[in-house]
């Protein structure tokens, strides 16, 4: 299994700031993902992150909306940039290991 | 576009009733089927994966897998308020090492 340490859990930003939220994995993986919940929907992929490269964006999700940092294979930050209300949400980072998927505790974001 | 449908809820079952949650999927070549719980303001975590065509039990769970019909369900016996939950149908395909997750069906067992 992982134990993924996601942070803040809950942050209520003003619109037209930034806002990075860290995951720390216990444990040394190739890719780490992350995700957008909004209420009442199911999980979105916004990108794929891997060590030493660019992350890989899904279609519409832009990396100078979500810049991701990938520096290290047990670490990773998403920024969620220039933020509007429409941006409340919560964001899940996440791996997989064999053929299952472990999540982090989750961030609640608001925008106001 | 790989699709992952299930119905949103909730669905309601009196405690120790059957539970049964439904998923259907576009992608005929998904290979690996997975069920996740998710309380309320906690993530997902994963409770059954299948891959083959029948039945898997575990416990009070059984996932049941239907390729031909493009179909995968999870029955939960001897409901109880613990369960109490949305539950999350995912599935890859064989090119994909990403799941698809479906939008969660709610689950209310009342005492």
């Amino acid at each position: 299994s992982a134990v993924i340490s996601q942070k803040p859990s809950r942050d209520i930003c003003q619109r037209g700031t930034s806002l990075t939220i860290q995951c720390q994995v216990d444990s040394q993986v190739t890719m780490m993902f992350w995700y957008r919940q909004q209420p009442g929907q199911s999980l979105t992929l916004i990108a794929t992150a891997n060590q030493g490269s660019e992350a890989t964006y899904e279609s519409g999700f832009v990396i100078d909306k979500f810049p991701i940092s990938r520096p290290n294979l047990t670490f990773s930050t998403l920024t969620v940039s220039n933020m509007s209300p429409e941006d409340s949400s919560i964001y899940l980072c996440s791996v997989q290991l064999n053929t299952e998927a472990f999540f982090g505790q989750g961030t609640r974001l608001t925008v106001v | 576009q790989k699709e992952v449908e299930q119905n949103s809820g909730p669905l309601s079952v009196p405690e120790g009733a059957i539970a049964s949650l439904n998923c259907t999927y576009s992608d005929r070549g998904s290979q690996s089927f997975f069920w996740y719980r998710q309380y309320s303001g906690k993530s997902p975590e994963l409770i059954m994966f299948i891959y083959s065509n029948g039945d898997k039990e575990d416990g009070r769970f059984t996932a049941q897998l239907n390729k031909a019909s493009q179909y995968v369900s999870l029955l939960i016996r001897d409901s109880q308020p613990s369960d109490s939950a949305t539950y999350l149908c995912a599935i890859r395909s064989g090119g994909s090492y990403i799941p698809t997750f479906g939008r969660g069906t709610s689950l209310i067992v009342h005492p």
